[in-house]
């Protein structure tokens, strides 16, 4: 069974701070992922992708990649009210079929003005 | 990315009805998909709309209920049959760009 599992939050953060999403995933060969947020009513848009171990900045966001820890995260800076929202972790999983994407059950995040 | 729309954005449906969503991309795609996404629940995948072929559908969904049609590469249709209350969801188109997917808008259905 493939999995991908988030805190389902809420996570408060005060405006200003940074604010940490966690993500893990059940397979080991998995080599995509991604960061989708989601405003209430709306739906998911791509905020970050990351497919190597490390880092990758854009902006106030910062996607972190451990494959051997088969762990991702994203971390805000600076937050800002406009931040709050649910944020949804994807990763491809493959199988004998081909490719499949797999959401996590999002996070939901709340900056307090 | 694509710019991708959906047609209804919501409709509120009686029990045994069916209901035929659209999604019209404005560029051609070769990866179609169809979410679900349960009140207050993460996004799960319906099935893969393959242009010229018959739709991929993920455990637990089947083509009876979700019929799925692709003519071409800019749309395809979902088909919610035979509705009940626990179709009320929202239903998300989702393209392919490479390896990254983006979603539709998303039609809301409730069904009564």
């Amino acid at each position: 069974q493939k999995e991908v599992e988030q805190n389902s939050g809420p996570l408060s953060v005060p405006e200003g701070a940074i604010a940490s999403l966690n993500c893990t995933y059940s397979d080991r060969v998995s080599q995509s992922f991604f960061w989708y947020r989601q405003y209430s009513g709306k739906s998911p848009e791509l905020i970050m992708s990351i497919y190597s171990n490390g880092d990758k900045e854009d902006g106030r966001f910062t996607a972190q990649l451990n494959k051997a820890s088969q762990y991702v995260s994203l971390l805000i800076r600076d937050s800002q009210p406009s931040d709050s929202a649910t944020y949804l972790c994807a990763v491809i999983f493959s199988n004998n079929y081909g490719q499949n994407f797999v959401f996590g059950p999002g996070t939901r995040l709340s900056v307090l003005p | 990315s694509a710019v991708i729309s959906q047609k209804p954005s919501r409709d509120i449906c009686q029990r045994g009805t069916s209901l035929t969503i659209q999604c019209q991309v404005d560029s051609q795609v070769t990866m179609m998909f169809w979410y679900r996404q349960q009140p207050g629940q993460s996004l799960t995948l319906i099935a893969t709309a393959n242009q010229g072929s018959e739709a991929t559908y993920e455990s637990g969904f089947v083509i009876d209920k979700f019929p799925i049609s692709r003519p071409n590469l800019t749309f395809s249709t979902l088909t919610v049959s035979n509705m009940s209350p626990e179709d009320s969801s929202i239903y998300l188109c989702s393209v392919g760009g490479g390896v990254e997917q983006y979603f539709g808008p998303g039609t809301r259905l409730t069904v009564t």
